[in-house]
């Protein structure tokens, strides 16, 4: 059974704060992760890939990976109230297309 | 990024009626689609996978004759609900998979609020 654990949050930091947002999974076959951002009532929107050990910068948004840890997690420097919303964490294995998503973490960000 | 349209992004209908979403990947081709189902407050559940050319694969619990799959281009995917009721209310979203090498990627639809009444 694939699982994906993120802790459901609420977690709240003040505007200008960095928010960091931790994703752990449970099969080492997993290849490709991903950030998705749902803000209420609306579907997810890809915020970033990442599949390689490593840092990924892009902008505000840093993910990070760690194949040997089993972890995967997104920085968001200099938060805003606009990047309130639910962050899912999403892997998928190589050779297939199915993503395995994990329940989600809420991000609240008080001006 | 690419992108994935919906229609109609929201629809009311009575109990019994069938309602057809549509699923549109605008810049790129996709030979693969998925359609899931969100309740309020709830995780996103994948409901199917819809591939070009081929029949639907479901998701365990997922009733094939009640929840229509036709995906006949590299574009486009529908959902039908057939008999509504109330119990379908809920947020169908599409995704549609973008091949690149190791980028491969899901990008969504906005989704359809269906309302049975």
């Amino acid at each position: 059974q694939k699982e994906v654990e993120q802790n459901s949050g609420p977690l709240s930091v003040p505007e200008g704060a960095i928010a960091s947002l931790n994703c752990t999974y449970s099969d080492r076959g997993s290849q490709s992760f991903f950030w998705y951002r749902q803000y209420s009532g609306k579907s997810p929107e890809l915020i970033m890939f990442i599949y390689s050990n490593g840092d990924k910068e892009d902008g505000r948004f840093t993910a990070q990976l760690n194949k040997a840890s089993q972890y995967v997690s997104l920085l968001i420097r200099d938060s805003q109230p606009s990047d309130s919303a639910t962050y899912l964490c999403a892997v998928m294995n190589s050779g297939y297309s199915t993503l395995t998503f994990g329940k989600g973490t809420m991000l609240l960000v008080s001006p | 990024g690419a992108v994935v349209s919906q229609h109609p992004s929201w629809v009311i209908c009575k109990s019994g009626t069938s309602v057809k979403i549509e699923c549109r990947s605008l810049d790129f081709q996709a030979t693969t689609m998925f359609w899931y189902r969100q309740f309020p407050k709830q995780s996103l559940m994948l409901m199917a996978t819809s591939n070009e050319g081929s029949k639907a694969t479901y998701e365990q619990g997922v009733e094939k004759d009640k929840f229509l799959i036709n995906h006949a281009s590299l574009t486009l995917s529908t959902l039908t609900v057939t008999s509504a009721h109330p119990e379908d209310s809920s947020f169908y979203i599409c995704s549609a998979f973008q091949t690149s090498g190791m980028a491969d990627t899901q990008y969504f639809g906005p989704g359809t609020r269906l309302t049975v009444l």
